[in-house]
């Protein structure tokens, strides 16, 4: 059973414009939601996180939004660009360094 | 890659041989993780270490077992590989505690092809 549901598994978006990747969780004991990126051939990196106690986060193009009634969150990426396209994956944890559930990931492909 | 190394960084091994993957750590981070990434699957925890000789399984560890002797290797062992676990395998490490971002760093992962 998957405990985070990432959605779309896939997403092409124009250069400029918004890219968005959907999240849904069941465990509300999770308390730390953090994006991680990948490109090929490389291993994931942290791109940004989030505490429920938060509803949004923003750090440049990239913005991060909670939904902790609706158990969701988001990853917004604004003025999308080629050097974006990744896979992108959402994840959860309890206390934050321990056992972390991932998403099943995202390819973006920013075309010009 | 935050100081992780992985070894191989390839593999090509047969069913039923066993096979060891080793992480190798220059951060003198407490914790370290292992995780397989298969598509539609994303990335699944097979066990992690929270110090020497202390390790805990993940949602995946049925066929793997690891071990911890320094804090700086952490080793996965398939004791007799299967088709199915066929697959990219990433390590990551933590620092312990304290304020998040609790960020794990990933290395460059080991392509495992079992035939």
């Amino acid at each position: 059973q998957q405990q985070v549901k990432q959605s779309p598994q896939s997403l092409i978006v124009q250069k400029g414009g918004i890219s968005i990747i959907n999240c849904a969780y069941e465990n509300t004991a999770f308390d730390y939601f953090p994006w991680y990126q990948q490109f090929p051939g490389k291993g994931p990196a942290l791109l940004i996180a989030i505490r429920p106690d938060v509803s949004e986060k923003k750090e440049g193009r990239f913005t991060i939004s909670f939904n902790k009634s609706a158990k969701q969150f988001s990853l917004h990426i604004m003025d999308s660009q080629p050097g974006d396209s990744a896979t992108y994956f959402c994840a959860a944890s309890v206390g934050g360094y321990q056992k972390v559930t991932f998403g099943i990931g995202t390819k973006l492909q920013v075309i010009p | 890659d935050a100081g992780i190394t992985q070894s191989p960084r390839h593999k090509v091994t047969e069913t039923g041989t066993p096979v060891t993957l080793r992480c190798h750590q220059t951060e003198n981070h407490r914790y370290m993780y292992w995780y397989r990434q298969d598509p539609g699957h994303g990335l699944r925890l097979i066990h992690y270490s929270y110090g020497v000789k202390d390790t805990d399984k993940g949602e995946v560890s049925d066929g793997y077992s690891v071990s911890r002797s320094k804090t700086e290797d952490f080793l996965l062992t398939l004791e007799s590989a299967t088709s199915s676990q066929t697959s990219v395998y990433f390590c990551a490490i933590s620092p312990p505690g304290g304020e998040p971002p609790y960020e794990q760093y990933f290395g460059p992962g080991t392509r495992l092809t079992v035939t």
